[in-house]
């Protein structure tokens, strides 16, 4: 099984600042990286897919990066809504596997 | 527009089995699979396991083999979940998401709180 491991746990940040999210995987995942938002009480959504494509309808803001075992999600100028927890997950072999989740706190 | 429509929150008890459903719309159910998710209270996102719409091929994490089955109906275009032997730790909020082999999980249903408790 891959293990995916996110730093840091939390992101302490201001509004406006550029936020940059780390994801390691313990073996080459090649490009199937995909990057997810939650805020509490609310379903996942997709940000990132294929370690850099913007899903649908997803600010220019977000962008991601990487490939083999580390990729970057990095937010440039972070907006109000943009204070969540942030999950990669890799689906380039089974079983899927998530990261443990950084979360982005209002500094 | 694709919704993924989830049936309602569920107590259980300790090694009982609880069916979760998930009615899809707005796109082809075959083209598409559908993983669940699990979120326990205050954790991160598990991966449980995936179901090909299209010819019913199945593929389950390790920690829930053998007490996990997945199932469709494609008449409906419905996913089922169905969990096994229920214990404490299986409380959780469960989602299904469309599962695009290329674009990761990109729609999600709302989520079904199950509670496993005496």
């Amino acid at each position: 099984e891959i293990v995916m491991t996110q730093s840091p746990a939390t992101l302490s940040m201001s509004p406006g600042e550029r936020a940059t999210l780390s994801c390691r995987a313990s073996q080459s995942v090649s490009s199937t990286l995909a990057w997810y938002q939650q805020k509490p009480g609310q379903a996942p959504r997709l940000l990132i897919y294929d370690a850099s494509t913007r899903a649908t309808g997803i600010p220019a803001r977000f962008s991601g990066s990487g490939s083999g075992t580390e990729f970057t999600l990095t937010i440039s100028s972070l907006q109000s809504e943009d204070f969540a927890v942030y999950y990669c997950q890799q689906y380039n072999n089974w079983p899927q596997t998530f990261g443990q989740g950084t979360k982005v706190e209002i500094k | 527009q694709v919704q993924l429509v989830q049936s309602g929150a569920e107590v259980k008890q300790p090694g009982a089995s609880v069916k979760v459903s998930c009615k899809t719309s707005g796109y082809t159910f075959p083209s598409y699979g559908i993983s669940w998710v699990r979120q326990a209270p205050g954790q991160g996102l598990e991966w449980m396991g995936w179901i090909s719409a299209y010819n019913g091929k199945t593929n389950y994490a390790r920690e829930v083999q053998g007490r996990l089955s997945l199932a469709t109906e494609p008449s409906t275009s419905t996913a089922y979940m169905e969990l096994r032997s229920l214990i404490s730790d299986d409380t959780a909020i469960y989602y299904c998401a469309r599962d695009s082999p290329y674009n990761g999980l990109d729609v999600w249903g709302q989520g079904t709180t199950v509670t496993v408790s005496s």
